[in-house]
This record gives C-alpha cells, structure tokens and sequence, in this order.
C-alpha cells in the first residue's frame, strides 16, 4: 500500500533562499511529525500536528523554521532565509494516533550552499 | 523497489532474558544501515554500521552487519523494562533521492 512520501527528494539551495518541504502521510493518518537528521546522527524532532493542529513545535530550532498542516493531511515545512547549518535530511513521519508505530518517509536531503 | 524486513514484529521478555532482533534488506546503492530505539517523538539512535562482521557495542546493546547475506541482528542482554520501546532498522542508500528506507519496526515488551 501507499506509505508516506516526501517531496522533492533531494533539494540544493542558495544561502538566503526560501524552501518548501512536503509530506503526504498515509492516509488516515491522524498525527505527523518532522524530523531532522544531520549526517551521523539520530533524527531530532521538530514539531508534531494532530489533524490541522500544531501541538507541538518545541523543536523548530528558529523562527526561520515554519510548518503548516492546513486541512490535517498534507504537511509543509517552509524554512526561510535558508543557512548552511540547514543542511540535513528532513523525514517526515504519520501515524494512527499517538507518539507509537510511527511510519517513516523517504526525507528530503537538503543542501545549503 | 527497496525494502526493509524486521522479525519479529513484536515480542514479550521477561527482565534478565537475551533477545536477538532481526533486519534484513533489499536495497540498491547500500550506503549504511542504522538501528533505532522509538519510545516517544524522535527515535533514539542507536548503531550505525556500514562494514561487514564489525561488531558495535554499547552497554547492553550490540550489533552485527553481514552485508553478503544482507541483514544484520540487534542483541540486548539482561533485558530491563526500560528497554520496552519499538526498534526501528533503517537502511540508508544513494540512490537520487532515495534517502532513508525504514522498517515497520520491532515492538519489544519486557516483563518485569
């Protein structure tokens, strides 16, 4: 069946530029969370939507970091003013219900040059 | 297309017991294969192994690569409740694009 899918996948942009990272979760799919991932290291959580609800966003690292999530299926993450420090992949995950059996997208490998 | 297979899919242990979870791959372009350990929000990272028959250990917790055989085992000796959570085996690969692929996970249980 259909899982979760990220677009675009690989994504290089310019110093200063914005971008726009989607997730469509599975369908059904009540909670989605984004992650980012740096090369080497564990994904680090960034916010988290029940439905079209933003319940968490304790993990955007700036106010350049924006995510939206309007009719409670697809997602977007927006980071503005992009910076090298960016630079990592960005999973996206959907589950049922709750914080368990989370399902994984592919990511977006983001590149800030 | 690329897929990742974890057995079992969930298991009950009870404090003291030795468990061995499984992984294995069909991937194109291997770039590395990654252990995970979700209780709440991010998972855990755990191991990352890219060569073959190199063990990794950390505690209680060590794991094996066989890339000829394509998968690779997660130990825990003297399970503790605190190592209930569901374990994630991701592969990484180079294909355009194609970043991570997961596993449905492992869903270990331990019974004080």
């Amino acid at each position: 069946g259909a899982g979760v899918s990220q677009s675009p996948r690989y994504k290089v942009a310019k110093r200063g530029q914005d971008v726009a990272l989607r997730c469509d979760p599975i369908s059904g799919h009540v909670s989605l969370f984004w992650y980012q991932q740096a090369l080497g290291q564990g994904p680090e959580f960034l916010t988290y939507f029940q439905n079209e609800a933003q319940l968490d966003k304790s993990g955007l690292p700036s106010d350049r970091f924006f995510a939206e999530r309007p009719e409670g299926s697809v997602s977007t993450l927006k980071i503005q003013r992009t910076q090298q420090e960016d630079s990592a992949v960005y999973l996206c995950a959907s589950s049922l219900s709750g914080y368990h059996e989370q399902y994984f997208g592919p990511g977006t490998r983001l590149t800030v040059t | 297309e690329d897929k990742v297979v974890q057995s079992p899919l969930s298991l009950v242990v009870h404090e003291g017991d030795t468990v061995t979870l499984n992984c294995s791959y069909e991937v194109t372009n291997f770039r590395s294969l990654l252990w995970y350990k979700q209780e709440k929000k991010a998972p855990t990272f755990l191991f990352m192994l890219t060569s073959s028959g190199i063990e990794k250990k950390s505690g209680r917790l060590s794991s094996i690569l066989d890339k000829k055989e394509l998968f690779s085992i997660l130990n825990i000796t003297a399970t503790q409740t605190g190592d209930s959570a569901v374990y994630l085996c991701a592969v990484e690969t180079d294909n355009y694009g194609q970043n991570f692929v997961f596993g449905p996970g492992t869903r270990l249980s331990v019974l004080p």
